[in-house]
């Protein structure tokens, strides 16, 4: 079974300050990984994933993610955190099931951003 | 773009009672989810469909049945709602590709079981 352990239920951060935000899984098979955030009160938008080639992902509003396989990390970075990215993010490991995913999703708990002025 | 929807956004039930959640994606997309979503333990899949006509269990099933009618719709019932399902549910959609999937979010439905 595949699992996802997010370091940090709560991270706080200045603006402007680097944000990182951390990810490891577990799974027998290369995976495909996900960030997504959330806003309060809304569904989960799509930040960025991976799934081959280059293991630095770029997404969108400025976060991107490095695929580490020997650390079996997927950590989340920003070079410079503006109010507006305060939510909280999810880590999100996907199954692969005889070479077709069905995209089922295995989500780590979740990391509260908060940023300070 | 109207994507994911679900209804209702809201509800409260008593113990005991049975209602229906609907979801309905205008993507054309095969793969249809419903999760759950609690404090400190992220989302949780509920039950899932791979095509019109089928569907699967999930992680956390027990409680709950779904039906795939139509490709569009997936609805998630509660039989005998109890407080232990009081959570925020998301109803999620994906079209299969072979650069991995994309799972789209509905905005959520709040279910209180009082």
């Amino acid at each position: 079974a595949q699992s996802v352990t997010q370091l940090g239920s709560h991270v706080s951060v200045s603006e402007g300050a680097l944000v990182l935000l951390r990810c490891n899984y577990s799974s027998s098979v290369p995976p495909y990984l996900f960030w997504y955030v959330q806003y309060p009160n809304q569904g989960l938008q799509l930040l960025l994933k991976y799934t081959t080639g280059a293991t630095l992902v770029k997404g969108i509003n400025g976060f991107e993610a490095e695929f580490k396989k020997s650390e079996t990390s997927f950590h989340l970075t920003k070079p410079s955190a503006h109010m507006s990215d305060a939510a909280e993010y999810f880590c999100a490991v996907g199954e692969i099931a005889g070479g077709t995913s069905y995209g089922k999703l295995t989500f780590g708990q979740g990391t509260i951003l908060t940023v300070h002025p | 773009n109207a994507g994911v929807t679900q209804t209702p956004k809201f509800r409260v039930l008593k113990t005991g009672q049975s209602m229906t959640l609907l979801c309905a994606q205008d993507m054309n997309h095969e793969y249809m989810y419903w999760y759950r979503q609690d404090p400190g333990m992220g989302l949780r899949l509920i039950h899932y469909s791979v095509g019109e006509g089928t569907t699967a269990k999930g992680e956390v099933p027990d409680g709950y049945n779904v039906s795939r009618l139509k490709k569009q719709n997936f609805l998630l019932g509660l039989e005998s709602a109890a407080p232990s399902q009081t959570s925020v549910y998301f109803c999620a959609s994906s079209y299969d590709s072979s650069s991995g999937n994309t799972i789209y979010f509905g905005e959520g439905s709040w279910l209180t079981v009082v």
